[in-house]
């Protein structure tokens, strides 16, 4: 079966530019998970969907960051005026959790960001 | 102090020998745990989950020390293969990750 998916793999862009990030969970994972990765450090998490709904959004950097889930499938992360600060790998992750406490998490390919 | 934190390394080990690190957590109240491998520039992926009674799966233990509050993980016969960073993800109300251990085997 197919696993996390993201889009696109790569993407550079200018200072002050927005950027949109895809994540494609796995089918019937209810839970998605979104984190960064800065070079050599370890994953900062972001923002958890538990199906369309963000009980977790304490890890979103500032407000020029977003995130949405649709039908309870894909999600997208939105950074607005992108810094460079902002560049980084972006992971998806997704579970079949139904609560709090996850099953294991699989992971997306990530997209790398970079703010130019 | 940092919630989960992990000897970033790296851990120089020849092929063949045994290796172990920890990962100390700073919430008596987590309650689930995990071990995850990260190879260069690829995502991470679940190594094994890490149970109150310790499991084990082929050449790799993980063990939980409740009171001391750090889940280990040995690596026994290491391999070329096993050369990677792994993160301990520990979870109490939220997931928190450690920032990893990088390991290097050398032949």
């Amino acid at each position: 079966g197919a696993g996390v998916s993201q889009s696109p793999s790569n993407k550079v862009t200018e200072k002050g530019k927005d950027v949109e990030l895809r994540c494609d969970p796995i089918s019937g994972h209810t839970a998605l998970y979104w984190y960064r990765q800065s070079l050599g450090q370890g994953l900062e998490f972001l923002i958890y969907f538990q199906g369309n709904s963000a009980p977790d959004k304490s890890g979103l950097p500032s407000d020029r960051f977003s995130a949405e889930r649709t039908g309870g499938s894909v999600s997208t992360l939105t950074i607005q005026r992108t810094q460079q600060e902002d560049s980084a790998v972006y992971l998806c992750a997704s579970s079949r959790t139904s609560g709090r406490t996850p099953y294991e998490q699989y992971f997306g390919p990530g997209t790398r960001l970079t703010v130019t | 102090r940092k919630e989960v934190e992990q000897d970033p390394g790296p851990f120089n080990v020849p092929e063949g020998a045994t290796v172990a690190f920890n990962c100390t957590y700073s919430n008596s109240a987590s309650q689930s745990f995990f071990w995850y491998r990260q190879d260069c520039r690829k995502e991470p992926k679940l190594l094994m989950s890490v149970y109150s009674s310790g499991n084990e799966d082929g050449r790799f233990t993980a063990q939980l020390n409740r009171a001391s509050q750090y889940i280990s993980l040995l690596i026994r016969d290491s391999k070329l293969s096993d050369s990677a960073t792994y993160l301990c993800v520990v979870i109490d109300y939220q997931l928190i990750w450690g920032a990893g251990t990088k390991l290097i085997i050398k032949p």
